[in-house]
């Protein structure tokens, strides 16, 4: 079974800080994907990695695909209240797409 | 990307009874999935909804408790049959245009309530 571990699971940080999500598995994925969720909302995709040491940036967002394709990152860079929410990794092992837990992100204004 | 159109977006039921959900895309895609996210936590596969034969479950879901029909390339639904309090949960549709490669866009959730 391939699984998604995402760390860490609760952030609360203050507006304007820089953070740091991280998602790893123990086996190859042939793309990474990170949704964020509102409440009462669907995900919502931000970004697709499909190249190994990959690094996409989307505004203050910036994602990052291991050179292995286990595990990938997203940083975020001077925190909006905005960007609270719950972020997921997901990985396609096949047609069908795997979520990790779950970071949820609380930025104080 | 497509929009998913999901109704209802919440119901409380009564014990015994069964749901139906609806999905609805505004384009034709390929796959429709069904998910459940209990509050706060990530998300679940239910079953891949296949057009024209039966949906495949994932371990754990059965086609007795959660029936699915795809009668077409737009369309969706989901029964939560004979609901107990532990049925209560959200539940996401959600489709993919290329494959799951390019990601899911989803619905945006029934909050079902059974008391």
């Amino acid at each position: 079974t391939q699984l998604l571990e995402q760390s860490p699971q609760f952030l609360s940080i203050q507006e304007g800080e820089n953070l740091t999500v991280y998602c790893n598995s123990s086996s190859v994925f042939s793309s990474l994907q990170w949704y964020r969720q509102e409440p009462g909302e669907g995900p919502v995709l931000l970004v697709t990695v499909v190249t190994g040491g990959e690094v996409k940036k989307l505004k203050r967002l910036t994602f990052q695909f291991g050179d292995a394709r286990k595990d990938s990152s997203l940083h975020i860079t001077a925190a909006q209240p905005g960007d609270t929410g719950l972020y997921l990794c997901a990985g396609a092992p096949y047609d069908k797409i795997i979520f990790g837990k779950g970071t949820r992100l609380h930025i104080l204004p | 990307s497509a929009v998913i159109s999901q109704k209802p977006s919440r119901d409380i039921c009564q014990r015994g009874t069964s749901l139906t959900i609806q999905c609805q895309v505004d384009s034709q895609v390929t796959m429709m999935f069904w998910y459940r996210q209990q509050p706060g936590q990530s998300l679940t596969l239910i079953a891949t909804a296949n057009q024209g034969s039966e949906a495949t479950y994932e371990s754990g879901f059965v086609i007795d408790k959660f029936p699915i029909s795809r009668p077409n390339l737009t369309f969706s639904t989901l029964t939560v049959s004979n609901m107990s309090p532990e049925d209560s949960s959200i539940y996401l549709c959600s489709a993919s245009l290329g494959g799951a490669y390019y990601g899911y866009t989803f619905g945006s959730g029934t909050r079902l309530t059974v008391v």
